[in-house]
């Protein structure tokens, strides 16, 4: 049974870091490309960033590019995303998600509120 | 840059069939113009009820259904039933290695 476990989340002040976790079973971690997506209180869902499946190659949304890092562990297979500097406008609930194909993202995580306030 | 564009709402009736579109501007993506429908009800994560284009989940009931024609994706849920009241969104490729969400359709199940 795919899992998506995700932790780390909570309050925190504006300028200040958080980092999340993912943690992954139920398929093979490495071979799978691996998403995060935020949605903000009442709004949309806002793709975030992407790292490939063997954590060369990561890529970043425009409004989380050079604060946000996307990582992964393989040998553990869990997913983090380190976000620096943070801003009223990052309060979200965000979700990691695995990908299927390019267009794809098959299975999701419960989802973890970041709230930025001070 | 590609935008994902879908109206804010749709409604109908139990049994009725509704069709929520997607429409993508500045599509210069390459090949990659599939879209993939997210259903999400209040307080849950998305769950990907279509999948490019028109492929549909194991377990996703034959009454969703999707279709792509140019740059407008399609979204029809036939038969419908008091728990496809939710939030949808097609999701697609972008371009330069970003991604992008349709802004959602609200559901409604008269």
């Amino acid at each position: 049974q795919v899992q998506l476990v995700q932790s780390g989340g909570g309050v925190v002040q504006p300028g200040r870091s958080l980092r999340l976790s993912c943690a992954v079973s139920g398929f093979p971690f490495s071979s799978y490309d691996m998403h995060w997506v935020r949605q903000a209180p009442g709004k949309g869902l806002e793709w975030v960033a992407v790292i490939s499946y063997d954590g060369s190659n990561p890529y970043y949304g425009d409004s989380v590019k050079g604060r946000f890092t996307i990582s992964r562990d393989n040998s553990k297979s869990t997913l983090y995303l380190q976000m620096n500097s943070l801003r009223a406008d990052d309060t979200a609930v965000y979700y990691c998600a695995r990908e299927f194909s390019k267009v794809t993202l098959f299975h999701w995580g419960q989802g973890t509120l970041v709230t930025v306030s001070s | 840059q590609s935008a994902l564009t879908q109206p804010p709402s749709a409604s109908g009736s139990p049994g009725q069939s509704v069709t929520i579109s997607c429409t993508r501007t500045n599509s210069d993506v390459g090949g990659y113009k599939d879209v993939s429908w997210y259903q999400q009800h209040p307080g849950k994560a998305p769950k990907v009820m279509i999948y490019e284009d028109n492929k549909r989940p194991s377990g996703v009931p034959h009454r969703f259904s999707g279709s792509r024609s140019g740059n407008t994706a399609s979204l029809t849920v036939s038969g419908l039933q008091a728990d496809d009241e939710a939030d949808y969104y097609c999701y697609s490729y972008a371009g330069s290695n970003t991604w992008l969400f349709g802004g959602g359709t609200k559901l409604t199940v008269l």
